[in-house]
């Protein structure tokens, strides 16, 4: 399978501050990457989807102007948690797409005290 | 995406098949059958995919039903390492998957 790294694995930030997650795919181009977030106890819950070059498409309920992504490159795209807050805790974890198959990343866990 | 429905949980012994069953009785023409699986504290694992015909891969195989109503994912031979959740998923492609509960697959020593 593919590899998909992400980075940090882990973040700690205080509230108000933003925070940037790296998602790389290694050993592939990927048009399209997609962001999920996994609330404890909860299944994946799709966030966006991101596009090389173009606007990323947000799922309903999702504020573009909170969790901004950009994929300016084949094997990079990141999302940047502004102004975070308590509920935004989260494990946020992002996926690369070949063919008919998701690559998923480790994932990374944020917390905002 | 078509709902799937899929055991809460099932027990396997290590060493011995495993049979994951998926129910999708408003599945459309298009819809692939996509299986995940996700280890805790770890992004998901893509497992197998099919449309029609039965596939199989180093990981497991796909037994797709002929209405197509219905598929198993099959472990040949459960190890310790398979345990994890497994979702069974519908989508025309690969793009943003609809993740339901899964069933949470526990293999005994």
């Amino acid at each position: 399978g593919a590899v998909v790294s992400q980075h940090p694995s882990r973040v700690i930030c205080k509230s108000g501050t933003s925070v940037k997650i790296e998602c790389r795919s290694l050993d592939f181009q990927a048009t399209t990457m997609f962001w999920y977030r996994q609330f404890p106890k909860q299944s994946l819950m799709l966030m966006a989807t991101s596009n090389e070059g173009s606007k990323a498409t947000y799922e309903q309920g999702v504020e573009k102007d909170k969790f901004l992504i950009n994929h300016a490159s084949l094997t990079l795209s990141t999302l940047t948690v502004t102004s975070a807050h308590p509920e935004d805790s989260s494990f946020y974890i992002c996926s690369a797409k070949r063919s008919y198959e998701q690559y998923f990343g480790p994932g990374t866990r944020l917390t905002v005290t | 995406d078509a709902k799937t429905t899929q055991p809460n949980s099932m027990e396997s012994n290590e060493e011995e098949p495993v049979h994951l069953p998926c129910n999708h009785s408003t599945i459309s023409g298009t819809d692939y059958i996509h299986w995940y699986r996700q280890l805790p504290s770890q992004g998901p694992e893509y497992v197998i995919h099919g449309l029609t015909s039965n596939v199989n891969n180093r990981m497991a195989s796909l037994a797709i039903a002929e209405d197509r109503k219905s598929s198993t994912l099959i472990l040949h031979r459960a190890t310790l390492r398979d345990a994890a959740v497994y979702y069974c998923i519908l989508s025309p492609s690969a793009d943003g998957l609809t993740f339901g509960k899964g069933t949470h697959l526990i293999i005994q020593p």
